[in-house]
């Protein structure tokens, strides 16, 4: 699977839009990008996967750059709920294996 | 239902006790994983059952001993532990297959601490 690169922490004010970066340069053609996270003493929470096009749901929206090198997650009003590690993994579709990297530290300031 | 469930939530166990770490999901999934997490590091995969065959060992040591009994249950064994060995157990369960989106859901944890 593809490494990626995410920021170690970043902050955001509670309702503004949260934009996480993450960088995945050696992505393969077959593989997807999956977000995830994890609030504090909880098992990690699926939010939203593609592969090339841009997609939203109830949690959030992905965009994926035309060159599937990077993406980014967007939380469009944060909340205090928010607060947790966000991570970026890419994988094959299929695959049954899920590395998770050091992840974001994303804290919604009041 | 969404829920995958973990018993028990809490575990202190000594270096010479045998004890089981159980794991619990009704939505059908057919591939179910353990993945250990030490304090401050993300989660790192352990064990992946498909079809209720063990698929994939990520090199673990024997103390560790996975079982799974039927398609809805997980247990993992526990003997001969190591302090180091203290951290929280994840389990999880995804769909398998040609086409499926193979999104895992994750239990709470278990909390073990090795004394």
């Amino acid at each position: 699977d593809a490494k990626t690169t995410q920021p170690t922490s970043m902050d955001c004010a509670e309702g503004r839009a949260a934009n996480l970066p993450c960088n995945h340069s050696t992505i393969s053609g077959n593989e997807y990008v999956y977000w995830y996270r994890q609030i504090h003493s909880q098992g990690p929470q699926y939010i939203i996967h593609g592969l090339k096009n841009n997609e939203t749901n109830e949690m959030a929206s992905l965009i994926i750059t035309e060159d599937r090198k990077s993406s980014t997650l967007i939380l469009p009003h944060a909340t205090l709920r928010d607060t947790a590690v966000y991570y970026c993994i890419v994988r094959v579709a299929g695959a049954n294996n899920l590395f998770f990297g050091t992840g974001t530290r994303l804290t919604v300031i009041p | 239902d969404t829920e995958v469930t973990q018993t028990p939530k809490h575990l202190v166990m000594g270096m010479t006790n045998k004890k089981s770490l159980k794991c619990e999901q009704h939505m059908g999934h057919r591939a179910m994983y353990w993945y250990k997490q030490k304090a401050k590091k993300p989660p790192e995969l352990m064990f992946v059952y498909s079809y209720e065959k063990l698929s994939i060992n990520e090199s673990v040591p024997s103390r560790f001993s996975p079982e799974c009994p039927n398609s809805s249950l997980l247990n993992l064994h526990l003997h001969a532990l190591q302090p180091e060995d203290s951290a929280l157990y994840l389990c999880a369960s995804s769909q398998v297959g040609r086409g499926a989106k193979n999104i895992q859901y994750f239990g709470a944890g278990t909390r073990l601490s090795v004394l």
